[in-house]
């Protein structure tokens, strides 16, 4: 157990549906990451918050948002869904110390399918 | 950040120590040699990273040439739960992840 909780663990909707998934970090932890995993993309990384705000992007898509809350959960919207974001997502917190020798604890992941 | 290559898979006899190897041409002196690993059904898992020196923990070893040019991931006694896909990283000063293909493992009993 990382200690990284994610919610809901499966989430079942239909196309153009608006989907919200949640994170919660390891006690401490200041920062928060969402990863996409789908078949064909394999694990990429969306976007990062610190403490709040946001502090970098990767291949995110306009539909898709997200937000650190003052208590540092995360949440992670996904708007006008599509076939193609059927995918896992997953969270990762790390502490707020060490630069690159920061070690990424994984929640469990979010199964998001889209019929 | 610099890629890396690494073998599709690998297989291993259980109780025997397992090589992972990973190349990583155009790392920059600056960059961190990260190892995560992915269990069936499970979130990443971080394993262990280097910069120059090789590394030790309980999980694994960490050999690094001294060119920095490639890196080598030893698990001393592969187990059936260390099945997995590993995934070589180098970081820079971002902190996100660049996951590659990574290298599948299958471990026989």
């Amino acid at each position: 157990d990382s200690g990284v909780t994610q919610t809901p663990k499966h989430l079942i909707t239909a196309t153009g549906q608006r989907v919200t998934l949640r994170c919660s970090p390891r006690s401490g932890d200041l920062s928060v990451y969402w990863y996409q995993q789908s078949l064909d993309q394999g694990l990429q990384f969306l976007i990062q918050y610190y403490n709040g705000e946001e502090r970098a992007k990767g291949n995110i898509l306009e539909r898709f948002s997200a937000q650190q809350f003052p208590d540092l959960h995360s949440e992670l919207n996904l708007s006008s869904l599509e076939l193609g974001d059927s995918a896992l997502y997953f969270c990762a917190s790390s502490p707020p110390f060490g630069g690159s020798y920061n070690e990424q604890f994984f929640g469990p992941g979010t199964r998001l399918t889209v019929l | 950040d610099a890629k890396t290559t690494q073998p599709n898979s690998m297989e291993s006899n259980e109780e025997e120590p397992v090589h992972l190897p990973c190349n990583h041409s155009t790392i920059s002196g600056t960059d961190y040699i990260h190892w995560y690993r992915q269990l069936p059904s499970q979130g990443p898992e971080y394993v262990i990273h280097g910069l120059t020196s090789n590394v030790n923990n309980r999980m694994a070893s960490l050999a690094i040439a001294e060119d920095r040019k490639s890196s080598t991931l030893i698990l001393h006694r592969a187990t059936l739960r260390d099945a997995a896909v590993y995934y070589c990283i180098l970081r820079n000063a971002g902190n996100m992840l660049t996951f590659g293909g990574g290298t599948r493992l299958m471990v026989k009993p």
